[in-house]
């Protein structure tokens, strides 16, 4: 195990809902980076944080969103949920602000839009 | 833009040694990946390579030649755990830093 965690492990959301995911890093990691990963496809990459700023983001509109709190636990925010939007959502963490490391990835959150 | 190619699927058998191979493209290229993925379960750091040449780490091998864009990962004494998704990602550090991750190499070792 890697020491990421995230939580919920599955969720079921209606469209046009919103939601939130979670993700506490590895111990002395102050990166995190969140991934989208549909069925048979490599992770997309979203956004990733440094010391509470976005310092990188993928092509996701506005509607995904992050936070990095002080201790470098993480969110994700998803509003007006689309039926595209079902995936595996990962996050993983990192030591350096490059993220020129190996990242270590959460078990992720698979999240279904009805 | 970003782009990286690596094949769908391959075959090899218990023992033997298999390439897997990943080219890709980027404008501010800063190191490339492998990662293992079994199914269901989250990728796994497999190597590193930011500078030409070849990396070893046990069974596993990993190489990167930045002039052609190209990089492969090598795979000796094959065993059945070792069916798995193997993800190639590239590190770009244009406007930002990501990590753009290929679609992966499914790889079904047989006995």
């Amino acid at each position: 195990e890697t020491g990421v965690t995230q939580s919920p492990t599955h969720l079921i959301k209606t469209r046009g809902q919103q939601v939130t995911l979670r993700c506490s890093s590895q111990s002395g990691h102050n990166t995190v980076s969140w991934y989208q990963q549909a069925l048979g496809q490599g992770p997309q990459f979203i956004f990733q944080y440094y010391r509470e700023e976005e310092n990188g983001r993928g092509n996701f509109p506005p509607r995904f969103s992050g936070l990095q709190f002080p201790n470098y636990s993480s969110e994700l925010n998803v509003n007006a949920l689309e039926l595209d939007d079902s995936a595996l959502y990962l996050c993983a963490s990192s030591l350096s602000r490059g993220g020129a490391y190996e990242q270590y990835f959460g078990p992720g959150t698979r999240l279904t839009v009805t | 833009g970003q782009n990286i190619d690596q094949p769908t699927e391959m075959t090899a058998t218990e023992g033997a040694i298999v390439q897997i191979n990943c080219t890709y493209q980027t404008s501010g290229f800063n190191g490339l990946f492998w990662y293992q993925q079994h199914a269901g379960e989250a990728p796994t750091f497999l190597s590193y390579n930011v500078l030409d040449g070849l990396e070893e780490k046990g069974r596993f091998s990993s190489f990167l030649s930045r002039s052609k864009g190209y990089s492969y990962l090598l795979l000796k004494e094959l065993q059945m755990k070792d069916s798995a998704s193997y993800l190639c990602a590239v590190r770009d550090n244009t406007g930002g830093f990501k990590t753009i991750f290929g679609a992966g190499t499914r790889l079904f070792v047989k006995a």
